[in-house]
């Protein structure tokens, strides 16, 4: 199956941005998408970039990808305590319509 | 939770007695999916459903199945639980269009197999 790549930490203090990275590998993913998920709770979709987008805003948060690398990032402005989670980025699999390919979280840790 | 409920929230269990969890939901979507999240390996998908009766396998499907008899719920077995199925278990549903299927969650179930 495809193969989602995160690395499994980043750290930044309060009030910088943070960078959470993505590689995918199905170059015919059409949406790829990004979700949160808080302690104890289950995955809360942030936000979504269709594959001819190079770029998607929304308030804090900022999606760049870039197809011919397979590369997707989530970008925090302002990072706040409450943007403490694990971040799952996650393509279609097979048909589209069949499920999520997630891959392995990227904890995001706040330093005060 | 988008209107999905998932119970039991949290199951204790004793390897080789069937478990069945359940996912509820208020959205009349069509597909319905079932996901284990386990550390090291993100969410795996168990199984899915496009509609009533309708269902398929999904990455790690051994040793689960499923039924879906009404639109709103959709049933995960284990038939005879494993502690290799020891996990959270989270249900998400959707209404895809030809190109976007965006996933809603519920808040999970954890379940213990000693």
């Amino acid at each position: 199956g495809e193969d989602v790549e995160q690395s499994l930490f980043l750290s930044v203090r309060e009030g910088d941005s943070s960078v959470i990275n993505c590689t995918y590998t199905d170059s015919s993913s059409t949406y790829l998408y990004w979700y949160k998920q808080e302690p104890g709770a289950g995955l809360q979709l942030l936000t979504y970039i269709f594959s001819n987008m190079d770029m998607k805003q929304d308030q804090r948060l900022t999606v760049l990808l870039n197809k011919k690398d397979k590369h997707l990032s989530l970008r925090i402005a302002d990072t706040q305590t409450g943007d403490s989670a694990i971040y799952f980025c996650a393509e279609p699999e097979g048909g589209g319509a069949d499920g999520l390919t997630f891959g392995k979280g990227t904890h995001l840790i706040i330093q005060p | 939770d988008a209107g999905i409920t998932q119970s039991p929230r949290h199951k204790v269990t004793e390897t080789g007695t069937p478990v069945t969890l359940r996912c509820h939901q208020t959205e009349n979507h069509r597909y319905m999916y079932w996901y284990r999240q386990d550390p090291g390996h993100g969410l795996r998908l168990i199984h899915y459903s496009y509609g009533v009766k309708d269902t398929d396998k999904g990455e790690v499907s051994d040793g689960y199945s499923v039924s879906r008899s009404k639109t709103e719920d959709f049933l995960l077995t284990l038939e005879s639980a494993t502690s290799s199925q020891t996990s959270v278990y989270f249900c998400a549903i959707s209404e895809p269009t030809e190109y976007k299927n965006i996933q809603y969650f519920g808040a999970g179930t954890r379940l213990s197999v000693l």
